[in-house]
């Protein structure tokens, strides 16, 4: 069966350090792969896509970088954190339009 | 662009109180839409899904029937369980690489 693993589950980070969340899919192949983040009291917002290998649209410009080094894991990184970067982090995937989203766990990122 | 507006929570209801969760959607095309969950702490489950104009998606007691004339995809549920306390988010999908455009989600508490 198909899982989604995302680490870690917390974590609280000092301005201007970096950052480096991890999404790794099991069981499935060429998935498509997405990072959302949620704010406190607001909703998804996709930051970023990958439908291959090597392959990231970024849909909203900030300073936070994604990359997709192998077919089912997916990266995000930040070389230095802003207090506006806090929120929780959700990974996802799916195969095929209509198959719906697998959601990781999720990273609630607290950045002071 | 594509968006999803769910009424405003929170929301409120004693057990085995029925529920509707208000959503409507703005897409180009024919969208297929979907009901996500979040439990407290945890990243969202899809709850479920309708493709096309006058399917019923259902799951756990929960119904919602995609209304295109009405661009509508309420969530009802006929008697809630204090179980069912979550975050509820209204979504859906249009067009290339299954990127999913979500609601600000509401948030129902069932009080025993």
């Amino acid at each position: 069966s198909q899982t989604i693993h995302q680490w870690p589950a917390t974590l609280v980070q000092p301005v201007g350090s970096p950052l480096s969340l991890e999404c790794t899919v099991e069981g499935t192949s060429n998935p498509n792969l997405y990072w959302y983040r949620q704010a406190a009291g607001r909703g998804l917002q996709l930051l970023f896509y990958s439908v291959g290998i090597g392959q990231i649209s970024s849909e909203v410009p900030q300073n936070l970088s994604a990359s997709r080094p192998q077919d089912r894991q997916f990266i995000l990184s930040s070389k230095k954190l802003l207090l506006s970067d806090s929120g929780f982090y959700l990974c996802a995937w799916t195969l095929e339009r209509d198959y719906g989203y697998t959601f990781g766990s999720g990273t609630r990122l607290t950045v002071v | 662009g594509d968006s999803v507006t769910q009424m405003e929570g929170p929301v409120t209801l004693s057990e085995e109180a029925c529920l509707t969760i208000n959503c409507t959607y703005t897409a180009t095309g024919y969208p297929s839409l979907f009901w996500y969950v979040q439990y407290p702490g945890e990243g969202l489950q899809l709850l479920l899904k309708a493709t096309k104009a006058d399917d019923k998606g259902s799951n756990k007691g929960f119904e919602a029937t995609y209304r295109k004339e009405t661009t509508s995809f309420h969530l009802e549920k006929g008697s809630v369980q204090v179980s069912d306390s979550a975050v509820y988010f209204c979504a859906l999908l249009s067009g290339g690489y299954q990127k999913v455009t979500f609601g600000t989600g509401t948030k129902l508490q069932v009080i025993p």
